[in-house]
């Protein structure tokens, strides 16, 4: 069974700060691996998407990277904002026949102006 | 937002009643998922659908049931609705890279 970790559970930094948020995986035949942010309140946007095959993905001020041999990824957030402030999750994607995605319970940012 | 919109947005309902929350897309992917999201437990699978009529049980399906009659409706139903079914749900669908996205949530509480 596929179990996802994302630690810290909860970050704070200032503003302007460079920051990593981690996910973790147990099986490493995954498919690909998503990043989410949520809003309170609302629902999950998808961010990136890291196809196995890949090895990091970019937009904007985000990088993600994946490390399969590993079992882990890696969200980056340059120059951190206010705005940025939100939970984030990342999904490890399907492995083998099975269709699931596996969801990591979230790291809480907050980036103090 | 691939176009997926949920039925409705908030709901308040008693113990006992049955309760049905719709899903629909606009863009005829393939697959749909229901998840719920609870504190301390994050988003868990209940049913999803890999087309018209197929469906299948995710990891929290005990007490609800889906239905899918056309590629654009899948419909989540809690047969007799309990106070551990307070959660919000959301719908979901994959695109053919397998990328995911969902919509804005139901907020259903139980009293």
């Amino acid at each position: 069974k596929q179990e996802v970790t994302q630690i810290p559970a909860a970050l704070s930094v200032p503003e302007g700060e460079n920051l990593v948020l981690n996910c973790s995986f147990t099986d490493s035949a995954i498919y690909n691996l998503q990043w989410f942010r949520q809003d309170p309140g609302k629902g999950l946007t998808s961010l990136l998407l890291i196809q196995s095959s890949q090895r990091e993905q970019t937009s904007g001020r985000l990088n993600a990277s994946l490390d399969k041999s590993s079992g882990r990824s890696t969200l980056y957030i340059a120059a951190s904002q206010p705005g940025d402030s939100a939970t984030y999750l990342c999904a490890a994607g399907p492995s083998g026949g099975y269709q699931k995605v596996t969801f990591g319970t979230g790291t809480k940012l907050q980036v103090i102006p | 937002d691939a176009g997926i919109t949920q039925s409705p947005r908030h709901k308040v309902t008693e113990t006992g009643t049955p309760v049905t929350l719709r899903c629909h897309q606009t863009e005829n992917h393939r697959y749909m998922y229901w998840y719920r999201q609870d504190p301390g437990h994050g988003l868990r699978l209940i049913h999803y659908s890999y087309g018209v009529k197929d469906t299948d049980k995710g990891e929290v399906s005990d007490g609800y049931s889906v239905s899918r009659s056309k590629t654009e409706d899948f419909l989540l139903t809690l047969e007799s609705a309990t106070s551990s079914q307070t959660s919000v749900y959301f719908c979901a669908i994959r695109t053919g890279t397998y990328e995911q996205y969902f919509g804005p949530g139901t907020r259903l509480t139980v009293t």
